[in-house]
């Protein structure tokens, strides 16, 4: 399974567009790339998800060179409700890796005004 | 709508004493999960069903058993508790294994 590693942590200010960029050197043609938000207290979130290139939605962007080796979450013009951990996770949509889902350790992000 | 939903939100045990938490879903999913998550350590997949009727191992099963006689509910059990598992315990569920997953608020157990 395509273990992963971000950043422990990263400071912003805000109306900054941060990047947190994920490593992933072992990931398989099947796997897709996801990401969670969490706050403290509450389960984590889902942001975004994607395989290839570029993805777009509301909140975040997510860019996967052409190797897959690695991704990048784009929070463009973050706020202090940004302050958050986000997760990096890898695996195969057929399911067979779903047991060893890793959500490992995050990115605590920390905005400050 | 409700979403996800843990029972109970806090809890204190003895060692060695049992307990049951509860997850319950209201999206009409079919696959579940149970995780713990330590100081430091992110969360960890303990185990997980694919749907009614099916569970399987995690990452870190010891210790735990679950049931999932329904599809909207999946439990997690603890036989004899151990301080070791004094954890902050999250459920989750999604509507296909790539599918993103939603998670409860999570169980805060302590076990002296």
């Amino acid at each position: 399974l395509a273990k992963t590693t971000q950043p422990i942590s990263m400071d912003s200010y805000e109306g900054q567009e941060v990047n947190i960029t994920c490593s992933h050197n072992n990931i398989a043609t099947n796997d897709y790339i996801t990401w969670y938000q969490q706050f403290p207290s509450q389960g984590p979130r889902f942001i975004i998800q994607g395989y290839k290139t570029k993805v777009t939605n509301e909140v975040a962007s997510l860019f996967i060179p052409a190797d897959r080796k690695s991704s990048t979450l784009s929070l463009p013009r973050v706020s202090l409700s940004d302050t958050a951990v986000y997760y990096c996770l890898v695996g195969d949509p057929r399911g067979s890796t779903l047991g060893r889902l890793y959500f490992g350790r995050g990115t605590q992000l920390t905005v400050w005004p | 709508n409700a979403g996800v939903t843990q029972t109970p939100k806090f809890r204190v045990l003895k060692t060695g004493q049992s307990m049951t938490l509860l997850c319950a879903q209201d999206m009409n999913h079919e696959y579940m999960y149970w995780y713990r998550q330590d100081p430091g350590m992110g969360l960890r997949l303990i185990h997980y069903s694919v749907g009614e009727g099916t569970t399987a191992k995690g990452e870190v099963p010891d210790g735990y058993n679950v049931s999932r006689l329904k599809k909207q509910n999946f439990l997690l059990g603890l036989e004899s508790a151990a301080p070791s598992q004094t954890s902050v315990y999250f459920c989750a569920s999604s509507l296909g294994s790539s599918q993103p997953q939603h998670f409860g608020d999570g169980t805060r157990l302590s076990i002296l």
